[in-house]
């Protein structure tokens, strides 16, 4: 089974600086995707950024990137000129292609992200 | 607006009551699923439907049980309610074959006393 590990529970970051979160996964597969997830306190779960394993260079979106480390099975998330709406939690999450056509998501456990003014 | 619908937001049951928990979606997804949410323990998966007439447990689905009326609906029951059991409950629906990541609910907080 995938196993996906956040060892940060909660980062802080000051507006406008850059904070970078931690992820790594377990898995015996050569494909499949990584995503990050962001929870505001809304509770609303909103996709930030995906990857695919396959594709070398790294996913960006505006101001948020990935390091995709394959070999080490590390997928961290970067978010540049942080921003008092960027506070949330972030979850990082794993899918494969061998649990059949339902390809689950598996998610760590989260880390907190507080922005400082 | 297309998406998940969850109902309720809130719930709060006793100790030994049931109750079902309702998803639907409107945007022809083939997948359903349900997680709960736990403090330090991330979404973690109770139920899964991969197509209409099909379901199948996930890492935690002892407790609960589940339906998949048609294509539209998936819901969650809960035949008597464990204070164990209290958490934020997701459903979300995908599109199979098409990575895209998951739609999610607004979720339900369910609180057993």
């Amino acid at each position: 089974a995938q196993t996906v590990t956040q060892s940060q529970p909660e980062m802080s970051v000051q507006e406008a600086e850059t904070v970078t979160l931690s992820c790594t996964y377990d898995t015996s597969e050569s494909d499949y995707y990584l995503f990050w997830y962001k929870q505001p306190p809304s509770r609303q779960m909103i996709l930030v950024i995906r990857q695919e394993a396959y594709k070398q260079q790294n996913a960006t979106e505006n101001r948020f990137s990935v390091n995709f480390q394959k070999a080490a099975k590390s997928f961290s998330l970067k978010i540049s000129d942080s921003q008092l709406g960027d506070a949330a939690m972030y979850f990082c999450a794993y899918r494969g292609f061998s649990s059949g056509s339902a390809r689950q998501l598996t998610f760590g456990s989260g880390t907190q992200l507080t922005v400082l003014p | 607006n297309a998406g998940v619908t969850q109902t309720p937001k809130f719930q709060v049951l006793k100790t030994g009551q049931s109750m079902t928990l309702q998803c639907a979606q409107d945007m022809n997804h083939n997948s359903m699923y349900w997680y709960r949410q736990d403090p330090g323990m991330g979404l973690r998966l109770i139920y899964y439907s991969a197509s209409e007439g099909t379901t199948d447990k996930g890492e935690v689905p002892n407790g609960y049980n589940v339906s998949r009326l048609n294509k539209r609906e998936f819901s969650l029951r809960l035949e008597s309610a464990a204070p164990s059991q209290t958490s934020v409950y997701f459903c979300a629906s995908s599109e199979a074959g098409v990575i895209g990541g998951y739609t999610f609910g607004s979720g339900t907080r369910l609180t057993v006393v």
